[in-house]
């Protein structure tokens, strides 16, 4: 089914460790970002890219690291996990005009 | 900058009465304007947009939403709510000029409809 795939769904993670948050799309989509949701926080964009090989901050990026050598694939590293990055993770796409975003179904991360 | 607002946590109303969501918004120039709907452990779901044309656009699942240029509001609405629409709601906006597609949230409403 076409959509955007993220894995994995859980994750726990002590402090200081690393890991990868993989998302893959299968719509062709040129842009695509990825947001932490918090309670009553909204949600906040780590960061973005805007096609293969071009990637941007968003608003919450410390701690975080993000590579698009394909347009399929935009996975997000997180160098050394922090209690603060405890958090549910989302990927989205979307073609460059920006008018229909897509959604993953998150990854929760807990970091201990 | 850009910005959403929505002046509400929660929603509260009883299956069958009309529902509103309330949503306004700050951006530079003209805005494209989303609502999603998100159910528990699940990612958002898009309900709406607003890109151009008739002010009152309607969407998925019985909602509909207008835009108010004049009061920066786009209003998320249903006449007759179900139990089953119980969920966190989010408007997005995002500036026609940028070219970057960036999305800026709001923090939520939680809507709860009771039998």
């Amino acid at each position: 089914n076409a959509g955007v795939t993220q894995t994995p769904k859980f994750q726990v993670l002590k402090t200081g460790q690393s890991m990868t948050l993989q998302c893959a799309q299968d719509m062709n989509h040129e842009y695509m970002s990825w947001y932490r949701q918090d309670p009553g926080m909204g949600l906040r964009l780590i960061h973005y890219s805007v096609g293969a090989g071009i990637t941007d901050q968003g608003e919450v990026p410390n701690g975080y690291n993000v590579s698009r050598s394909t347009t399929e694939d935009f996975p997000l590293r997180l160098l050394s996990a922090a209690p603060s990055q405890t958090s549910v993770y989302f990927c989205a796409s979307s073609t460059g005009q920006g008018l229909g975003y897509t959604f993953g179904s998150g990854t929760r991360l807990t970091v201990v | 900058a850009q910005s959403v607002a929505q002046p509400e946590d929660q929603v509260n109303v009883a299956e069958g009465n009309p529902l509103t969501v309330k949503c306004t918004y700050s951006v530079s120039g003209n805005p494209y304007l989303f609502w999603y709907v998100q159910y528990p452990n699940r990612g958002l779901q898009f309900l709406l947009k607003y890109i151009t044309g008739d002010n009152l656009v309607k969407g998925s699942y019985g909602f509909e939403a207008e835009f108010n240029k004049s009061q920066t509001s786009f209003h998320l609405k249903k006449p007759s709510a179900l139990v089953s629409d119980s969920a966190l709601y989010f408007c997005a906006v995002r500036d026609r000029g940028s070219t970057l597609g960036r999305l800026y949230f709001g923090r939520g409403t939680q809507l709860t409809v009771w039998p």
